[in-house]
């Protein structure tokens, strides 16, 4: 299975587009990059995910280079609210969920 | 849509004494997950169901923990004796299928302190 590298954690203020990029250097051809959110005292949340190139929905956009052996997860005009911790998930449908694991996630601050 | 329900949201015990915790998840949805998350960590996947079976428990220290889901939808984690060490929050999800594929729904966790 993939292992992934992400930062332990990122500063911002209020109204800046926040990028954080996951590396996956093993990434297999039928992987899929998944984002989940955290906030405190909550569950992880879904993000989005993807397999190539770019999604947008209405949280975030991730990009994933044509080597898949990184992506990067943008937050464009984060709020105080989006202050949480992020995580970067890397598996194959035909995988169990057992077989992944959450890393210690990017903190993100965002003040004011 | 109802989210995944999970109580107590809080527990506090001594160490030896034992403790157990409900899920229940998203109406439907087969996969059902315990995970436990240590403060600074990411969740750590104890045990997975599919319907009333057991697809992982390899991570579940079976000398002390158990789980079950009995009739393939709620699910209840059981602690007996506590440690120190056993103090997290304990996180319950679940998915359509456990396809990875799938989105992961979580509830908001017991936070369980043992002293």
């Amino acid at each position: 299975l993939a292992k992934t590298t992400q930062p332990i954690s990122m500063d911002s203020y209020e109204g800046q587009e926040v990028n954080i990029t996951c590396s996956h250097n093993n990434i297999a051809t039928n992987d899929y990059i998944t984002w989940y959110q955290q906030f405190p005292s909550q569950g992880p949340r879904f993000i989005i995910q993807g397999y190539k190139t770019k999604v947008t929905n209405e949280v975030a956009s991730l990009f994933i280079p044509a080597d898949r052996k990184s992506s990067t997860l943008s937050l464009p005009r984060v709020s105080l609210s989006d202050t949480a911790v992020y995580y970067c998930l890397v598996g194959a449908s035909t995988d169990s969920w057992g077989k992944l694991q959450f890393g210690a996630g990017t903190q993100v601050v965002v003040t004011p | 849509e109802a989210g995944v329900a999970q109580s107590p949201r809080y527990k506090i015990i001594e160490k030896r004494q034992s403790v157990a915790f409900w899920c229940n998840p998203i109406s439907g949805h087969a996969t059902l997950y315990w995970y436990q998350q240590i403060l600074g960590q990411g969740p750590k996947l104890l045990i997975q169901f599919q319907n009333n079976g057991v697809v992982d428990d390899s991570q579940l220290p079976k000398d002390r923990f158990s789980a079950e889901r009995l009739k393939g939808v709620d699910s209840t984690l059981k602690i007996q004796p506590a440690k120190l060490e056993d103090s997290a929050v304990y996180l319950c999800a679940s998915s359509q299928t456990r396809r990875t594929g799938e989105k992961l729904f979580f509830g908001s966790g017991t936070q369980l302190s043992v002293l």
